[in-house]
């Protein structure tokens, strides 16, 4: 059981926008530490994708972007591409456990 | 270029020991915190633990508290994670990640060294 909550899978048509979600509590995402986002490809190390709730490494296209509200945080992609097919994995930091937490993962599925 | 290469993985048995390394290359390495990472067949990632720049704080996951050990020397440019006890559950690729600051993402990994618990 993970401390962030995610969907296990989400889905969407090229082109089309998706969104996904990282469900936390008052000791991790509404204690107004970052979230970050990474995605990992099958058989390879995760990426960072965005960081500090909505900023964009060098790199990142602008299609990949983050919010984050209350004890939330979401990841949108628009203009979907078979080549977004992965994993998505949200992160904070948790006051209660002093740690980093992860998300359980999401699976991007490019119909 | 930013590299991070984990060594040290492999076979061992329920209640052995392992040390995994982590050469870092392309950046200066004693100015980061470095965190380990895991993750066990088909499942999701797991913090295990964190170290400071200088190596004088530490932190751990309770799930390998009092087995496992970070430490790093900033002379070779190397992050390790001394494992013992280990357990079924401890098996997984494990990978080390530099931190981008304080609570900051993690902005590089390693390809991941993986760690197979089994008798």
């Amino acid at each position: 059981q993970s401390v962030l909550t995610q969907p296990p899978s989400v889905s969407g048509a090229p082109g089309q926008r998706v969104t996904i979600s990282c469900t936390g509590s008052s000791s991790n995402i509404g204690a107004h530490y970052g979230v970050h986002w990474y995605q990992q490809l099958p058989g390879t190390a995760p990426k960072l994708l965005i960081y500090g709730n909505s900023n964009r490494p060098s790199g990142v296209p602008d299609r990949f972007s983050g919010s984050k509200s209350g004890t939330s945080a979401s990841l949108a992609i628009t203009g979907l591409q078979a080549e977004d097919e992965a994993v998505y994995y949200c992160q904070s930091f948790d006051s209660s456990l002093s740690g980093r937490v992860f998300g359980g993962g999401t699976k991007l599925t490019v119909l | 270029e930013v590299q991070l290469v984990e060594s040290g993985g492999g076979l061992v048995q329920p209640g052995g020991s392992l040390r995994l390394s982590c050469a870092a290359s392309g950046f200066t390495f004693s100015s980061y915190d470095m965190h380990w990472v895991r993750q066990a067949p088909g499942k999701g990632l797991e913090y295990v633990s964190a170290i400071n720049t200088n190596g004088g704080s530490t932190y751990y996951a309770n799930s390998v508290k009092g087995r496992f050990t970070i430490s790093r020397d900033n002379s070779k440019n190397t992050l390790y994670l001394q494992m013992g006890s280990l357990k079924p559950e401890d098996m997984a690729v494990y990978y080390c990640a530099r931190v981008a600051g304080s609570y900051g993402g993690y902005d590089y990994w390693g390809q991941g060294t993986p760690v197979t618990v089994s008798s």
